[in-house]
C-alpha cells in the first residue's frame, strides 16, 4: 500500500530536550516536505526537500533541522524544542502538483 | 512572498451546492490545489488547476482564472461528509504555500 509514514504519531517532551520525529515513504517520490499545523494557520512549510542531500527552507525554519540521506526517509530534527513548537506536523511526498500526507505528529512541548 | 485567501467558514444544508474561493497575492504562481481535511486526519489531495478554466472530478469541481488571481472549489450535490476544513495551495515546484483553510459545515 502506497504511504506516508509518521513516527511517533504522539509525543510530551520538555524544553531543550532533542528529538526527532521520523517520515518515510514508499512511492520513490522525490518531493518530501515538512508542515506545521496551528489552529487558524492553516498548514505551513517548515523545509521541503527535492531529492536525496537537497534541502531548502519553508516558510517557518527557525528551531528545526531535517536531512535527506535516503530517497525515502526525511527526518525532521527539533535541536532544542520551546514550547512554541508545540502544534501538528505533517509530513509529505508529492509526484508532480499531487502531495500525499502522513498521519500527523501531535507534538506538547512543556 | 505567496498569499492565498479565503473565507474562514462556510455552511450548506444537504444536497445544495457550495463554492469556496480563493485569492492569491504571489510572485511566480504555479497553479492552484485543493485538499480536503477531516478533523483530526491528514489532508488529501482533491484537485490541480495548471491552466485556466474548469476541472472536474465527480462531485467536485476546480476553476482558475490566471489574470483574475482567483480560484474556486465546487462542491455538488452536498452530503454529510463533505463536512472538513478545505485548503486551496500553491504547489510552487516543491515550496508550497497553502491558505487558512474554509471549514465547510453540511446541515442536514
Amino acid at each position: 500500500e502506497a504511504q506516508v509514514t509518521q513516527n511517533p504519531r504522539y509525543l510530551i517532551t520538555v524544553t531543550g530536550k532533542k528529538l526527532t520525529v521520523t517520515c518515510s515513504q514508499n512511492m520513490n517520490h522525490e518531493y518530501m516536505s515538512w508542515y506545521r499545523q496551528d489552529p487558524g494557520l492553516g498548514l505551513r512549510q517548515i523545509y521541503y526537500s527535492m531529492n536525496v542531500e537537497v534541502t531548502d527552507k519553508g516558510d517557518v525554519p527557525e528551531g528545526y533541522k531535517v536531512s535527506r540521506k535516503e530517497k525515502r526517509n526525511f527526518p525532521l530534527i527539533l535541536e532544542s524544542p520551546s514550547p512554541n513548537q508545540t502544534s501538528l506536523y505533517f509530513c509529505a511526498s508529492s509526484v508532480q502538483e499531487t502531495q500525499y500526507f502522513g498521519p500527523g505528529t501531535r507534538l506538547l512541548v512543556l | 512572498g505567496q498569499s492565498l485567501e479565503q473565507p474562514s467558514e462556510v455552511t450548506a444544508v444537504e444536497g445544495a451546492i457550495v463554492q469556496i474561493n480563493c485569492t492569491y497575492q504571489t510572485s511566480g504562481f504555479y497553479g492552484l490545489s485543493w485538499y480536503q481535511q477531516h478533523d483530526g486526519g491528514a489532508p488529501t489531495f482533491l484537485s490541480y488547476n495548471a491552466l485556466d478554466g474548469l476541472e472536474e472530478t465527480g462531485r467536485f469541481s476546480s476553476f482558475l482564472s490566471r489574470s483574475d488571481s482567483y480560484g474556486y472549489l465546487l462542491l455538488q450535490e452536498l452530503q454529510m461528509k463533505d463536512s472538513a476544513s478545505y485548503f486551496c495551495a500553491d504547489p510552487n515546484a516543491g515550496k508550497s504555500t497553502f491558505g487558512d483553510g474554509t471549514t465547510l459545515t453540511v446541515k442536514p
